[in-house]
């Protein structure tokens, strides 16, 4: 089976632009996660969806971060407009209903950068 | 509130030494506890797992932890370090259904 697939995996774009990340789960899996990594912060979770319905954005940093899950095989994450703040690799992550919360598939990551 | 701490943002060791990378957690309840690799470029990848029942487990590529409740501590250890070894490692801990995760160690080998 196909992991996470992510796309794009390498994005450059200018301070005001909009971006677009995108994230087909795993086949089957319910839950779908959105992380940022950068140096200074780790690890963060912005989002998570459940049955393709957001349960949990409280780490979504300010509205110009969006997420949705239309289908439950694509989800996408929008930065409109993007700051240079928003550098970072974006990952998405999925993972089983009855499984543990702590056993996440990961993509490969988008990494953006904002000039 | 829960928190994981990884000792030593960066560990060097050279190949063919021991491997022991730290984790302590603090948690109100039994927690669930992962530790994570991620090579360089890449997603995390899942290493092993304690949730319940032995406290010793092993994960891929020949590393293994042992979950110390008395030290609320999940060591991420493998005997002998290979160059392929090189990566970053994240410890998370599971408990009341949200995964926190600890900063990352970056495990360096030397030749």
């Amino acid at each position: 089976d196909a992991g996470v697939i992510q796309s794009p995996r390498h994005e450059v774009t200018e301070m005001g632009q909009e971006v677009t990340l995108r994230c087909k789960p795993i086949s089957g899996h319910d839950y779908l996660f959105w992380y940022r990594q950068t140096m200074m912060r780790g690890l963060e979770l912005l989002i998570y969806f459940n049955n393709n319905v957001p349960i949990d954005d409280s780490g979504m940093p300010e509205d110009r971060f969006s997420a949705k899950m239309p289908n439950a095989s694509f989800s996408t994450l929008k930065i409109q407009p993007s700051e240079p703040r928003d550098s970072a690799v974006y990952f998405c992550a999925s993972r089983g209903q009855g499984t543990n919360t702590g056993e996440l598939f990961f993509g490969e990551g988008s990494r953006l950068t904002v000039l | 509130a829960q928190s994981v701490t990884q000792l030593g943002s960066h560990v060097s060791v050279s190949e063919g030494a021991l491997v022991l990378l730290r984790c302590n957690y603090s948690s109100s309840v039994p927690p669930y506890l992962f530790w994570y690799v991620q090579y360089p470029n890449q997603g995390l990848q899942l290493l092993l797992k304690y949730t319940t029942g032995a406290t010793l487990v092993k994960g891929i590529n020949g590393f293994e932890a042992e979950f110390m409740k008395s030290e609320t501590s999940f060591h991420l250890t493998k005997p002998s370090a290979h160059m392929s070894d090189a990566a970053e490692y994240f410890c998370a801990v599971d408990s009341n259904y949200q995964l926190i995760w600890g900063a990352g160690t970056k495990l360096i080998i030397k030749p």
